[in-house]
């Protein structure tokens, strides 16, 4: 069965980082694109970055960009998102998901929840 | 990268069809034929419903439908049943290489 497992979230203080991990199992993540999405208390899904299969692409939602990091190992068949300077506004769960051309999210992880509060 | 327009809330009866509208721009939806559609029930992981405008993922009913016309794309539902009472997400792939998500419809079936 294909599965994502995310996990690392948690309650932190405004200012502090996070690093959030996407275990898969089930396939191998070497051959996939793999998507991080969030998702505030009550709000719709924020796409917020993607990496190529070898690591040497990522892409990030603009307003993100310098403060949030996607990387991955393939031996280890994980994906991490490194969530820095968190703010307020941060809070949400953050979905780990598998691309497919053009979209993602087949499947997708439970979520992590990220809460940044002081 | 400004998000997708869709509505807030849509409603219906049981068996009728009704559709979920997403409106993007040149950027988005006008420029490529990946649009995907997501399922959500509260508390859960979204779902993958369409991709590619009018793909089903294997296990996806027959129900769901997808379609696009320039910068607006469309989901419906016929024979509309208790169970698809849910959050609807689209999406689209973009001219920058990203995607981007419309703000979600939640689907009331009265």
């Amino acid at each position: 069965e294909v599965q994502l497992v995310e996990s690392g979230g948690g309650l932190v203080q405004p200012g502090q980082s996070l690093q959030l991990s996407c275990a898969a199992s089930g396939f191998s993540l070497s051959t996939y694109w793999m998507s991080w999405v969030r998702q505030a208390p009550g709000k719709g899904l924020e796409w917020v970055a993607n990496i190529k299969p070898d690591g040497a692409e990522t892409y990030y939602v603009d307003s993100l960009r310098g403060r949030f990091f996607i990387f991955r190992d393939n031996a280890r068949n994980s994906v991490y998102l490194q969530v820095n300077n968190l703010r307020v506004e941060d809070t949400a769960i953050y979905y780990c998901a598998r691309d497919r051309r053009g979209a993602t999210g087949d499947p997708w992880g439970q979520g992590t929840l990220v809460t940044v509060s002081s | 990268q400004s998000a997708l327009t869709q509505p807030a809330s849509v409603s219906g009866t049981p068996g009728q069809w009704i559709t979920i509208s997403c409106t993007g721009t040149s950027s988005n939806i006008g420029a490529f034929n990946f649009v995907s559609w997501y399922q959500q029930y509260p508390g859960k992981a979204p779902k993958l419903l369409i991709y590619d405008v009018t793909q089903r993922p294997s296990g996806v009913s027959h129900r769901f439908s997808g379609s696009k016309s320039g910068n607006t794309a469309s989901l419906t539902i016929s024979g509309l049943q208790a169970e698809d009472e849910a959050d609807y997400h689209c999406s689209s792939y973009t001219t920058s290489s990203t995607l981007v998500f419309g703000g979600g419809t939640k689907l009331t079936v009265l």
